[in-house]
């Protein structure tokens, strides 16, 4: 068990929706990252944020936004899903070091 | 730019078997280099990694591996795999902002 935590653990949803994927970080990890995990595109980095702040961004789409907020817990929010959106996504937390801790994951189904 | 390169996309290897699982860097600095494994429907575990110091790093579930800079390499290794070992895996590295440049991920089939 890693400590990070991540609801839903599945996601079933159709196109043109909106969902939010929720990670809670280890105890005392000021930075969130998030991924996702697809059959074709394999493991891309989407977004990372730090105590609050933004701190770098990857592959994300326009369509997708994160925030962390204040008790460090973040919230993926995913919008106008296309069928291509279907993925794994992980959530992984970290102190100041390269180490990477990560989640179990939210596999979403868009239908 | 920055690359980290898997070259095997899948390596079947028999239960009881060496292994070595291959992964190559490009980056300009000392590389801070990574481990991690991906059991089937979990998220990544951290195998093990390397800073600085002794080039032969000891990890997680009888895992080692072994810095070579003048190959730009970090082969992954384990002396017998069991059946538990069969997942994917992926070779990372840190680049100056704290960001982990990761490889394509090899998966690895035991054969009984």
């Amino acid at each position: 068990d890693s400590g990070v935590t991540q609801t839903p653990k599945h996601l079933i949803t159709a196109t043109g929706q909106r969902v939010t994927l929720r990670c809670s970080p280890r105890s005392g990890d000021l930075s969130v990252y998030w991924y996702q995990q697809s059959l074709d595109q394999g493991l891309q980095f989407l977004i990372q944020y730090y105590n609050g702040e933004e701190r770098a961004k990857g592959n994300i789409l326009e369509r997708f936004s994160a925030q962390q907020f204040p008790d460090l817990h973040s919230e993926l929010n995913l919008s106008s899903l296309e069928l291509g959106d279907s993925a794994l996504y992980f959530c992984a937390s970290g102190d100041s070091s390269y180490e990477q801790y990560f989640g179990p994951g939210t596999r979403l189904t868009v239908t | 730019a920055q690359s980290v390169t898997q070259p095997d996309i899948h390596i079947t290897v028999s239960e009881g078997a060496s292994l070595e699982l291959r992964c190559n860097y490009s980056y300009g600095a000392t590389p801070y280099l990574f481990w991690y494994v991906q059991s089937p429907g979990q998220g990544l575990q951290l195998l093990l990694k390397y800073f600085s110091g002794d080039t032969l790093v000891q990890g997680i579930k009888g895992f080692e591996a072994e810095f070579k800079r003048s190959q730009s390499s970090f082969n992954l290794r384990k002396p017998s795999v069991h059946w538990s070992d069969a997942a994917e895996y992926f070779c990372a590295v840190g680049d100056s902002n704290y960001q982990l440049i990761w490889g394509a991920g090899t998966k690895l089939i035991i054969k009984p």
